[in-house]
């Protein structure tokens, strides 16, 4: 049962245009979600996060989205650089007793054409 | 990231061998994670610790098992290799508020 998914397996987009990735969730008890971009080769790094208490975060180029109703979330990058090629992964948290245990979605591979 | 190293960078081996995976903090953090990368499935929980010699299982255990007999290392070990354990394997501390960080990974290959 994948509580947590995105359904675009890849996105390409031109240097200087929005890029929105999308993650949708099934378990009502996430509280906290973030994002992660991985470069090959390499670990994922924390790019950005929202609480469940909010619907939207920003940071410089990267704005978070949260619509709980609908159980679904998605990254904005402005503009989007040909450096932010990667793989962007959503995950989410349950709150309480979770001992802070991550749930992931797939991934979505982003490519930034110049 | 400086406070988290995962050892063996690299490892291939032989379906049916032993294999132990390492995973080493610095910075004395409580929570700490094993994780699994494949293709179509993102990051997947394997294992994860709650505190010296407090684990518990996560949505993919079967053929892993882990122990913390300190802080600061926490050994992903597969009893017996197979083939569909070939994967990439990422490490991960809670930080608090400070978020989580994520070890370099591990590229483990069984032949």
């Amino acid at each position: 049962d994948q509580q947590v998914k995105q359904n675009s397996p890849s996105l390409s987009v031109q240097e200087g245009r929005i890029s929105i990735l999308n993650c949708d969730y099934t378990n009502s008890m996430f509280d906290y979600f973030l994002w992660y971009k991985k470069y090959p080769a390499e670990g994922p790094t924390f790019l950005i996060s929202i609480s469940s208490i909010k619907d939207k975060n920003e940071d410089g180029r990267f704005t978070v989205f949260l619509n709980k109703s609908a159980k679904h979330l998605s990254l904005h990058i402005v503009p989007s650089q040909p450096g932010d090629s990667a793989v962007y992964f959503c995950a989410a948290r349950a709150g309480g007793t979770s001992y802070g245990k991550l749930t992931f979605g797939q991934g979505t591979i982003l490519t930034v054409h110049p | 990231d400086a406070g988290i190293t995962q050892s063996p960078r690299h490892k291939v081996t032989e379906t049916g061998t032993p294999v132990t995976l390492r995973c080493h903090q610095t910075e004395n953090h409580r929570y700490m994670y094993w994780y699994r990368q494949d293709p179509g499935h993102g990051l997947r929980l394997i294992h994860y610790s709650y505190g010296v010699k407090d684990t518990d299982k996560g949505e993919v255990s079967d053929g892993y098992s882990v122990s913390r007999s300190k802080t600061e290392d926490f050994l992903l070990t597969l009893e017996s290799a197979t083939s569909s354990q070939t994967s990439v394997y990422f490490c991960a501390i809670n930080k608090g508020k400070d978020g989580y960080t994520f070890g370099s990974g591990t590229r483990l290959t069984v032949v």
